[in-house]
């Protein structure tokens, strides 16, 4: 399959602690991204990496790229109950034009 | 800047009946996305517009789902006759994207969704 996948399926945290979400892919890249759902509505854009960079922040979250392993992370530092969605990756494959989705990290943060 | 508009936000239909999506992308946005979202699962990309052409329609079942973008603005995605299995949530998205030497920007926006029930 051409999709990310992301790791773990589920995570529950208490409010304060950092979470951290894994997506791994099988082919070449153009970008990978991290988009947020919460329940019953669209798909929010949180951050785009570019396969020529490692490493990017935006707020609370940090986002890390290796092409080498085909894997990225989601790291969001400091949580808070509002975070609680689902975290999807997504990766732009290279030459293609299709933006693909991983079937996501449900993300639980107790207050 | 508004955002992507899609309408109804839910229907239900009974299985063997057709029902109409319909999408307004961000004004100026090249690229539409129609996705199928499964509860629990990933968002499904059915057929990716630029402009008014089709670029990827490989996952879309075509002997019943159909798809236009007249003009290159707004979007339908009709589905005739439904099946149980089409029960999701129905996802259009837009990007800006540039063609050519400039820089494909693939951010996508989403709409709000259309919850499908078909029984």
């Amino acid at each position: 399959s051409q999709q990310g996948e992301e790791d773990p399926q589920a995570l529950s945290i208490q409010e304060g602690e950092n979470a951290t979400m894994n997506c791994s892919y099988k082919t070449s890249i153009n970008n990978l991204q991290w988009y947020r759902q919460n329940s019953g509505r669209g798909l929010v854009h949180l951050i785009l990496i570019r396969s020529n960079e490692r490493e990017k922040h935006s707020g609370r979250l940090r986002v890390t790229l290796d092409t080498s392993k085909k894997s990225s992370s989601l790291l969001i530092t400091a949580s808070r109950a509002a975070d609680t969605a689902s975290y999807f990756c997504a990766i732009l494959i290279t030459g293609g034009f299709k933006t693909i989705f991983g079937a996501g990290t449900r993300l639980f943060v107790k207050a | 800047e508004a955002g992507v508009a899609q309408s109804p936000r839910y229907k239900i239909i009974e299985k063997r009946q057709s029902v109409a999506f319909w999408c307004n992308p961000i004004s100026g946005h090249a690229t539409l996305y129609w996705y199928q979202q499964i509860l629990g699962q990933g968002p499904k990309l059915l057929i990716q517009f630029q402009n008014n052409g089709v670029v990827d329609d490989s996952q879309l079942p075509k002997d019943r789902f159909s798809a236009e973008r007249l003009k290159g603005v707004d979007s339908t995605l009709k589905i005739q006759p439904a099946k149980l299995e089409d029960s999701a949530v129905y996802l259009c998205a837009s990007s800006l994207r540039k063609g050519g030497t400039g820089i494909m920007n693939t951010e996508a926006f989403f709409g709000q969704g259309t919850r499908l029930t078909v029984v």
